[in-house]
């Protein structure tokens, strides 16, 4: 069974430039969950979807925004890049709506602002 | 707002010692999750503890969980080398795949 991807790997953009994440979770998981992750301040959440609806969203701000497909595949899009946005940003799927279950992490994005 | 604190943050054993890393959180939760990331790598899945007095073992790890006290712990067990990573525990309080991790505890095991 294929494991969870993201594409792309490496993403080099710069200050103010828009980007677009994306996720493929495991065959059969319908719950997708996106995770930045930095030097300062860990790995933070960023927000889950479930048969494509946002079920809870962290405390980021509103330049960050998702959506999830039909087929579960999942985008994050981050708005006027900033210099603090450079980060691994990761994604995880898991089968149920519930957390009774292990999320499953893909190898994430390792996005650079210059 | 749910605050997840492990110590040590960073922790140097040598081969063969035993220790053991703590994993306390603010609020009421029967989900407690360990993950293991290598340098680069992204997050490992180690161990799902879903309820009070939980004990899972793999290996040389050890995690348990008591939710009365909010405290779950990793033992580690006669450590080798390839246990070196960073350690995180997460918890989900809102039961919806929204996980909140601690900090991460940076093992290094020594020859």
């Amino acid at each position: 069974k294929a494991g969870v991807t993201q594409t792309p790997r490496y993403l080099i953009k710069t200050r103010g430039q828009q980007v677009t994440l994306s996720c493929s979770p495991i065959s059969g998981h319908r719950s997708v969950s996106w995770y930045q992750q930095t030097p300062g301040q860990g790995l933070q959440f960023l927000f889950e979807y479930f048969s494509e609806t946002q079920r809870n969203k962290g405390n980021f701000p509103g330049r960050f925004s998702g959506r999830q497909f039909s087929n579960s595949r999942s985008e994050m899009n981050v708005s006027t890049l900033e210099l603090g946005d450079s980060a691994l940003y990761l994604c995880a799927s898991s089968p149920l709506a519930s957390s009774y279950n292990e999320q499953f992490f893909g190898p994430g994005t390792r996005l650079t602002v210059l | 707002e749910l605050k997840v604190e492990q110590n040590p943050l960073f922790l140097s054993m040598q081969e063969g010692k035993n220790y053991t890393i703590y994993c306390n959180y603010s609020t009421t939760s029967d989900r407690l999750y360990w993950y293991r990331q290598d340098p680069g790598k992204s997050l490992e899945s180690l161990f799902v503890l879903l309820s009070n007095g939980a004990v899972k073992q793999e290996g040389r790890l050890m995690a348990s969980l008591d939710t009365k006290a909010r405290l779950s712990t990793l033992h580690i067990t006669a450590a080798v080398h390839d246990l070196s990573a960073t350690y995180f525990c997460a918890v989900d309080i809102h039961n919806n795949n929204d996980m909140r991790f601690g900090a991460g505890t940076r093992l290094t095991v020594k020859p």
